[in-house]
């Protein structure tokens, strides 16, 4: 059981909009930033969104993160069969002194 | 380019000890923070501990699950983080990521949790 939440799997066809929810709690996203990372099958994580709502350089800006209260989401606009992958959240907890993710989200791009 | 590379991953039975390395290229290593993230077989990422940088006293952090068991070390002459392992259980066996943190320097940098350069992995199989 993740301490952050996400829904196991989402879908979507090319050129959809998909968002990924990440639900947490005052100890964690409610006062942290919120990372997010992508999984291609076989490959190590790669950095996607920082502090939130920032991307770093070299991501697309099809790939945008927020923030609400508990509570926060990547939204990947004009899907793309290079986007099926699994997605994670992280953030830091207060409680548990440690960095938290969620259990990952696997997007499918049918 | 900016590379993270592990070795030392390997079979080892529980009880037993192991030391991981990552050798840093392609950037001043000496300036960043460094994390291990590790990922069981077919289940998610795990953060496994933090070693910062000088400037802070190269002080650490670590998950509750590995407390007391494992440690990270860094040699900034050598470009390389280490990850020694002891008192090894079933439940260690995973993929070991070295993962690359903030800039020491960049504002904000001790509350940053962010992981922007990732190494490829290596294998620790706890089994008897």
């Amino acid at each position: 059981q993740s301490v952050l939440t996400q829904p196991p799997s989402v879908s979507g066809t090319p050129g959809q909009r998909v968002t990924i929810s990440c639900s947490g709690s005052s100890s964690n996203i409610g006062s942290k930033y919120v990372y997010w990372y992508q999984q291609l099958p076989g490959t190590a994580p790669k950095f996607l969104i920082y502090r939130s709502i920032q991307r770093p350089s070299g991501v697309p800006d099809r790939f945008a993160g927020s923030k609400s209260g508990t509570s926060a989401s990547l939204t990947i606009s004009g899907l793309r069969s290079e986007d099926e992958a699994t997605y994670y959240c992280a953030s830091w907890d207060d409680v548990l002194s440690a960095v938290v993710f969620g259990g990952g989200t696997k997007l499918t791009v049918l | 380019e900016v590379q993270l590379v592990e070795s030392g991953g390997g079979l080892v039975q529980p009880g037993g000890s192991l030391r991981l390395s990552c050798a840093a290229s392609g950037f001043r290593f000496s300036d960043h923070y460094m994390d291990w993230v590790r990922q069981a077989p077919g289940k998610g990422l795990e953060w496994v501990g933090r070693i910062r940088n000088h400037a802070i006293s190269y002080t650490t952090e670590d998950a509750a699950s590995v407390r007391g068991r494992f440690s990270i070390s860094r040699d900034d002459s050598k470009n390389s983080l280490y990850l020694h392992m002891k008192s090894l259980k079933t439940e260690d066996t995973a993929v070991y990521y070295c993962t690359r943190g903030p800039n020491h320097y960049t504002s904000g940098s001790y509350y940053d949790w962010s992981f922007d350069i990732w190494g490829h992995g290596t294998m620790v199989t706890v089994s008897s």
